[in-house]
C-alpha cells in the first residue's frame, strides 16, 4: 500500500497570502496525484488532476506540481472561500489512497 | 446536471448488515468507473471500493474485503455498497464518486481513477 503523507497538518494564513501544501507519496506515483477541497458538511470536490492539471472550474489560483513522491498545492492569494481541508490522493496503484488532509485557516 | 445521490444509510447494530445506493443522473452512466469513499467522524477520507464499468474489477481496502459488495446495475443508472458484518469502525458518511479520464496505449484504453463527481453521502452508524 502507498502511503499518502500531507503537511503541515494545520496551516494558517491570513486572506491574500499565499498557502503551500505538501504531499508525499511513500513509492513513486508517477503524475497520478489528486487534490480534494473540502469544506465543513460538504463533500470533497475535486480541484487538480494528474498533479498539475486544474479540474473543470477551479480558479487559477490553485496550482499543483510534482511528480514521483513529492507533489505540491499552491494557493496564490488565499481567498475567504478557500478555508478548508485539503486531501492529496494517489491513483497510480491499488488500493486507492489519501493524504491525512492538511486544514488551512484564517490567521 | 451530473449528480450522484445516495441513499440507505442509517443506524445498524454491530454484526448487521446495510445496502447503500447512488443514483446517477446526467452523464452516460455505463463508460465510467465508479468508487465509494467514506469518512469517519472527524476524519480524513478512505477508499472503500471501485468498480468498471461492466463489473469484471473490483477492488476493495483490506478492512472490508469479505464484507462489502460493490456492484452496479447500469440499466437502474445506480451504484450499490452491500455492507455485511457491520463493525463499529464502519461508522462513517459514505460518498459514492464518478472517476474520470483516460488514455490509449498500444491500442488498449487505460483508466485513470481520480474522482471528479462527489454526492453529498449517506451516514452509515454501527452502534448497539
Amino acid at each position: 500500500e502507498i502511503m499518502m503523507t500531507q503537511s503541515p497538518a494545520t496551516l494558517s494564513v491570513s486572506p491574500g497570502e499565499r498557502a503551500t501544501l505538501s504531499c508525499r507519496a511513500s513509492q513513486s506515483v508517477s503524475s497520478d496525484l489528486a487534490w480534494y477541497q473540502q469544506k465543513p458538511g460538504q463533500a470533497p470536490r475535486l480541484l487538480i488532476y494528474g498533479a498539475s492539471s486544474r479540474a473543470t472550474g477551479i480558479p487559477a489560483r490553485f496550482s499543483g506540481s510534482g511528480s514521483g513522491t513529492e507533489f505540491t498545492l499552491t494557493i496564490s492569494s488565499l481567498q475567504s472561500e478557500d478555508f478548508a481541508v485539503y486531501y492529496c490522493q494517489q491513483y497510480n496503484n491499488w488500493p486507492l489512497t489519501f493524504g491525512g488532509g492538511t486544514k488551512v485557516e484564517i490567521k | 446536471e451530473v449528480q450522484l445521490v445516495e441513499s440507505g444509510g442509517g443506524l445498524v447494530q454491530p454484526g448487521g448488515s446495510l445496502r447503500l445506493s447512488c443514483a446517477a443522473s446526467g452523464f452516460t452512466f455505463s463508460n465510467f468507473w465508479l468508487s465509494w469513499v467514506r469518512q469517519a467522524p472527524g476524519k480524513g477520507l478512505e477508499w472503500v471500493a471501485n468498480i468498471n464499468q461492466d463489473e469484471s474489477e473490483k477492488y476493495y481496502v483490506d478492512s472490508v474485503k469479505g464484507r462489502f459488495t460493490i456492484s452496479r446495475d447500469n440499466a437502474k443508472n445506480s451504484l450499490y455498497l452491500q455492507m455485511n458484518s457491520l463493525r463499529a469502525e464502519d461508522t462513517a458518511v459514505y460518498y459514492c464518486a464518478r472517476n474520470s479520464g483516460s488514455y490509449y496505449e498500444a491500442g488498449r484504453k487505460y483508466y485513470y481513477y481520480y474522482m471528479d463527481v462527489w454526492g453529498k453521502g449517506t451516514t452509515v452508524t454501527v452502534s448497539s
